[in-house]
């Protein structure tokens, strides 16, 4: 399978977490990727994580990994208005011309932020 | 910004015509990707290009097609414009041939609207 999902709108208050979660379904050693686009932008690379680790954070966001579940996870702490923007998970993936990877991406994330 | 450029930004074209959108990588980078986002099927990859030749290809129409020269800047040629070929078309470089591990930055995009 080579679905990624995600839910479409996650709605959150100024200062909360936002949690922004993810479904995968290849099964092999991937690299999974998280990118923000803001309106009229193009997509800005936030982090990204192996599939043999369960956690990384880099300053106000923690990937947690659920490798059983396929379940990724972006977590932004202390959400500032400018973290308004959609939000994309993507996993490599390996498509026919002998093992270069694209990327398969889900629909996105749209994350509001209420004052 | 990621180092990678798109030209042009906008581009406004009739049913039948054909384009080509301009790609360069950021520097020392030697893959190009192109991806296409459409509100009805979001991000899909169309094609990879390392150091001047194809390397893989993903949902890409025949009516489609890419190159890449030896400067490693990338062309994506659109021919026969349909009106569902209206979409926001992006670039991406990666330093290496397009491992998993091999981290993609994305360009602004270029907005193309067929009439």
């Amino acid at each position: 399978g080579e679905d990624v999902e995600q839910s479409l709108f996650l709605s959150v208050r100024e200062g909360d977490s936002s949690v922004i979660n993810c479904t995968y379904t290849d099964s092999s050693s991937t690299y999974l990727y998280w990118y923000k686009q803001e309106p009229g932008a193009g997509l800005q690379l936030l982090t990204y994580i192996f599939s043999n680790m369960d956690m990384k954070q880099d300053q106000r966001l923690t990937v947690l990994l659920n490798k059983k579940d396929k379940h990724l996870s972006l977590r932004i702490a202390d959400t500032q208005t400018g973290d308004s923007a959609i939000y994309f998970c993507a996993e490599s993936m390996k498509y026919s011309g002998g093992g270069a990877d694209g990327l398969t991406f889900g629909k996105g994330t749209h994350l509001i932020i209420q004052p | 910004d990621s180092g990678v450029t798109q030209t042009p930004k906008h581009l406004i074209t009739a049913t039948g015509q054909r384009v080509t959108l301009r790609c360069s990588p950021r520097s020392g980078d030697l893959s190009v990707y192109w991806y296409q986002q459409s509100l009805d099927q979001g991000l899909q990859f169309l094609i990879q290009y390392y150091n001047g030749e194809e390397r893989a290809k993903g949902n890409i129409l025949e009516r489609f097609s890419a190159q890449q020269f030896p400067d490693l800047h990338s062309e994506l040629n659109l021919s026969s414009l349909e009106l569902g070929d209206s979409a926001l078309y992006f670039c991406a470089s990666s330093a290496g041939a397009g491992a998993v591990s091999d981290t993609q930055y994305f360009g602004p995009g270029t907005r193309l609207t067929v009439l």
